[in-house]
């Protein structure tokens, strides 16, 4: 168990309202990341932090936003919510070790209807 | 250039058999390191087992063993004695770049596998 909670792990939520995703480790861990799954494409990077106050995009990063105010919280937040950002969202975290590792929390299934 | 492919979308095998789960990747990076994660029908993400580049053995955990080929860049992942409980889906995944820090994670689409009874 990395101590990686997310909250809600289920949302329904309706095509233009904002949506915030909530991640949280108990770990310490410098490094937390956001990723969608979605079927054939695997994992993909949104947005990733290396420290408080310190993000940067991944590769599927339009009209996600991510903020980290604490070493333990990384939220994304959906400005405008689209049907195409129904997926399933799993937060990740790391100690920017040299032989790292993402230790995955359980989830978040969101559909926009 | 698919980074990580895995050309096996569904696979079965026999309770207790061995199965073996392709795995290439494509990367010029000399230092990068190779992960298989394992997803049941619950959906959690779990880590199995890692191997980098520079190492020379094959990482084990368990019943479960990488089967590094370097100049053919592939990284097998080995289940030893199926069990029931290994029906799931297995991401193949590879962290390219620096060394620590931020890690650049690109993971493939997966490879569903069910054990027989």
């Amino acid at each position: 168990d990395a101590g990686i909670t997310q909250s809600p792990r289920h949302k329904v939520t309706e095509t233009g309202t904002p949506v915030t995703l909530r991640c949280h480790q108990t770990e310490n861990h410098r490094y937390m990341y956001w990723y969608r799954q979605d079927p054939g494409h695997g994992l993909r990077l949104i947005h990733y932090s290396y420290g408080v106050k310190d993000t940067d995009k991944g590769e599927v990063s339009d009209g996600y936003s991510v903020s980290r105010s604490k070493t333990e919280d990384f939220l994304l937040t959906l400005e405008s919510a689209t049907s195409s950002q129904t997926s399933v969202y799993f937060c990740a975290i790391s100690q920017g070790i040299s032989t790292d590792t993402q230790y995955f929390g359980p989830g978040t299934r969101l559909t926009v209807l | 250039a698919q980074k990580i492919t895995q050309t096996q979308p569904g696979m079965f095998v026999q309770e207790k058999e061995a199965v073996t789960l392709d795995c290439t990747y494509d990367t010029s990076d000399q230092s990068y390191g190779l992960f298989w994660y394992k997803q049941p029908s619950s959906g959690e993400m779990i880590f199995l087992i890692y191997q980098g580049s520079y190492d020379e053995q094959n990482a084990t955990e368990g019943r479960y063993s990488l089967n590094f080929q370097k100049a053919r860049k592939s990284a097998n992942l080995v289940i030893s004695a199926s069990q029931l409980g290994d029906s799931a889906m297995y991401f193949c995944a590879m962290r390219e770049g620096v060394s620590g820090g931020y890690q650049k994670v690109t993971f493939g689409t997966g490879t569903k596998l069910q054990v027989i009874p």
